[in-house]
Parts: structure tokens; sequence; C-alpha cells
């Protein structure tokens, strides 16, 4: 099936720092969703863009809808230990949920010590 | 609220048997269930689309007859990998749409492990 693709593929970085990752489709999306993954669990979801252009924070997460929607970007402010996992962009065709999701290659994130 | 469980959590099985997976929301009715395959460091696949008291819909590539979904309640579906293989062997995950059908609820995923 499609996939989306996400850069990076992984990151190292040190606890406080900024983290920023991308997604980008060949194919438009009017939904964009972003997940985190702990191991061994299911994906949490983050954020929810639903609108071209739109911009939405959840605490110290912002995302992005790209307004050619085929792209999207998540960034973390100051991260935290538990900021550690893997992030999965997800894209809809439609504002439906009984839709099915596209998901991203996925961003693992490590903070070094 | 929007709680997804799923049972087992783990599960290791000989080849050649059949294994079931149960997928329950908690505290809410779902009438759209999906069902997710995620291999190591890979991404989540869509294997099919469960709907309440309808045959499944299955996306290209995955065979109906081996995984066998079944969702007879508003919250519950189950998935039955029937005749296991070592390559069957993965992370599956269930997810529910919301009541208000805006977004989906993950479970923790089931890890399948067949000898």
């Amino acid at each position: 099936g499609q996939q989306l693709n996400q850069s990076p593929q992984s990151m190292f970085i040190q606890e406080g720092e900024d983290v920023s990752m991308n997604c980008t489709s060949s194919s438009i999306f009017n939904t964009w969703l972003w997940y985190k993954q702990d191991p061994g669990e299911g994906p949490v979801l983050l954020i929810a863009l639903y609108k071209a252009g739109e911009l939405t924070s959840n605490g110290r997460l912002t995302a992005q809808f790209g307004i050619t929607r085929k792209d999207s970007f998540l960034n973390i402010s100051a991260s935290i230990p538990s900021d550690v996992g893997i992030y999965f962009c997800a894209g809809r065709g439609s504002n439906f949920g009984n839709e099915k999701l596209t998901f991203g290659t996925g961003t693992r994130l490590t903070i070094i010590p | 609220g929007a709680v997804v469980s799923q049972h087992p959590s783990r599960v290791i099985c000989k080849s050649g048997t059949s294994v079931k997976i149960e997928c329950r929301s908690l505290d809410f009715q779902a009438t759209t269930m999906f069902w997710y395959r995620q291999f190591p460091k890979q991404s989540l696949m869509l294997m099919a689309t469960s709907n309440e008291g309808s045959k499944a819909t299955y996306e290209q590539g995955v065979e109906k007859d081996k995984f066998l979904i079944n969702h007879a309640s508003l919250t519950l579906s189950t998935l039955t990998v029937t005749s296991a293989h070592p390559e069957d062997s993965s992370f599956y995950i269930c997810s529910a749409l919301s009541l208000a059908g805006d977004e989906q609820f993950f479970g923790p995923g089931t890890r399948l492990t067949v000898l």
C-alpha cells in the first residue's frame, strides 16, 4: 500500500533541544494526523489537522498542514526524556473518520543523556 | 474516555495453529474498527476495515480466508489468524472509530510469534 515519506528516519538529540520532522506525499490528503508510539504499544494521537495551512499546538508540540495538502510538519520544543519514541504521520483523503489512514514511515526520536 | 483494549497482549503459537485476537472498545460503541499489522521497525499497514454486522473490507494483498474478521457487536471485533506460519509473526494493532466518527483510537497491540 501507499506510504507517506517521513524525514528524518531517526534523530539523536540532547534533552532540551527542539525537534522538527516532516512528512510528504505524492498525493493530496485532507486530514493530517500525528501519532506517537512507545515500544510495544499502539499509537497515541498527538495532533489532528483538518484544513490546509492550519497550524495547531498541543503543549510543546506544534504541527502544520501544508498549503499544498501534500505535506505536514511536527515540531517539539524543549524536548524531555518522555518524548522518546517513534512518531508517525498519517494522512486521510477526507475529514471522515471512517476512511482509512495511510501511515508514514516513522521518525525514531532518541534523547542522548 | 475512548479506551480500546486488545487481548491477548502477546501470544506464541506453533506453526499451523489458529490464533484469535480480540479488540474491544471499553467505554464507547464502535460501528467501525480497523486492523493493522506492523513488522519490526516498520510502519502500520492497514489489513482490513471491520464493520459491525457486515463483512469486513480487506486491503489488497491481504487474504480474507487467512485473516478472519468478525465484528459481532458494537464493542468487539476479532481477528483470527488461521493456519499461522512464522511469516505471520508481527505486531497486530486494532483501532476503533469514535462515536463522532471523526477519529480512530488505537489498542495497545498484540505481539504474535509463530514458531
